[in-house]
């Protein structure tokens, strides 16, 4: 089994939608969560960090299941401009850090 | 604020030529790491520094591969001889410490002919 796992998609939505991905790691001893989003011949960039408690960002709003050991990522009102590639970051205890292969995201007008 | 810096941007060279990567990390960083994608095989790491020792470099795909960090402001990225299937991106990453968030470089886009 993978460290950390995603479902590549691709997914396709329409604007204004809401959808989510989720990401799910094997390790429960992680100690830090993140999602970045890469656009097509781009770098990753940090989205956001993902904390226990939940966080919001406007339209996005990611969260920590720590039981069944996933994160989430939620879009709502999607835009054009939300088409990228997500992807999550788990970083376990010992500092090991895991990129998942990332979600496939495109927003159809 | 700088972020990370790569050089070059692209490179396009014949197959047996050696390759030199460049990355500067963010100021104050102690943590730098070195990264592949392609389309087949997503974002790969390489190898990874902390206080310009390599930590982990199980990710070089072989005996072509090189990285050195001779301080901590440089990071260098080698191939040679390189080879058709070694064209990727490559991407240089910094952070402050190893759990805290990776901040990328604009990566180099090598194609080897």
């Amino acid at each position: 089994r993978k460290e950390v796992e995603q479902d590549p998609g691709p997914f396709n939505v329409p604007e204004g939608a809401t959808v989510a991905f989720n990401c799910t790691y094997s390790n429960s001893a992680s100690q830090s969560f993140f999602w970045y989003r890469q656009d097509c011949r781009k770098e990753p960039k940090l989205l956001m960090s993902v904390y226990s408690s939940g966080n919001e960002d406007g339209r996005f709003t990611a969260q920590l299941n720590r039981a069944s050991q996933y994160i989430s990522l939620l879009i709502r009102d999607s835009k054009l401009s939300d088409s990228a590639t997500y992807l999550c970051v788990v970083i376990f205890t010992g500092n090991q850090f895991y990129f998942g292969t990332g979600t496939s995201l495109t927003v159809i007008p | 604020d700088a972020g990370v810096i790569q050089s070059p941007r692209h490179e396009v060279t014949e197959m047996g030529q050696e390759v030199t990567l460049r990355c500067k990390p963010i100021s104050g960083h102690n943590s730098l790491f070195w990264y592949r994608q392609t389309m087949m095989r997503g974002l790969e790491l390489l190898i990874y520094f902390n206080n310009n020792v390599p930590i982990d470099d199980s990710g070089m795909p072989e005996d072509r591969f090189s990285a050195k960090m001779p301080n901590a402001s440089f990071s260098t990225l080698k191939i040679q001889p390189s080879e058709p299937r070694d064209s990727a991106v490559y991407f240089c990453a910094s952070t402050l410490t190893t759990n805290q968030p990776q901040h990328f470089g604009d990566g180099t886009r090598l194609s080897i002919l």
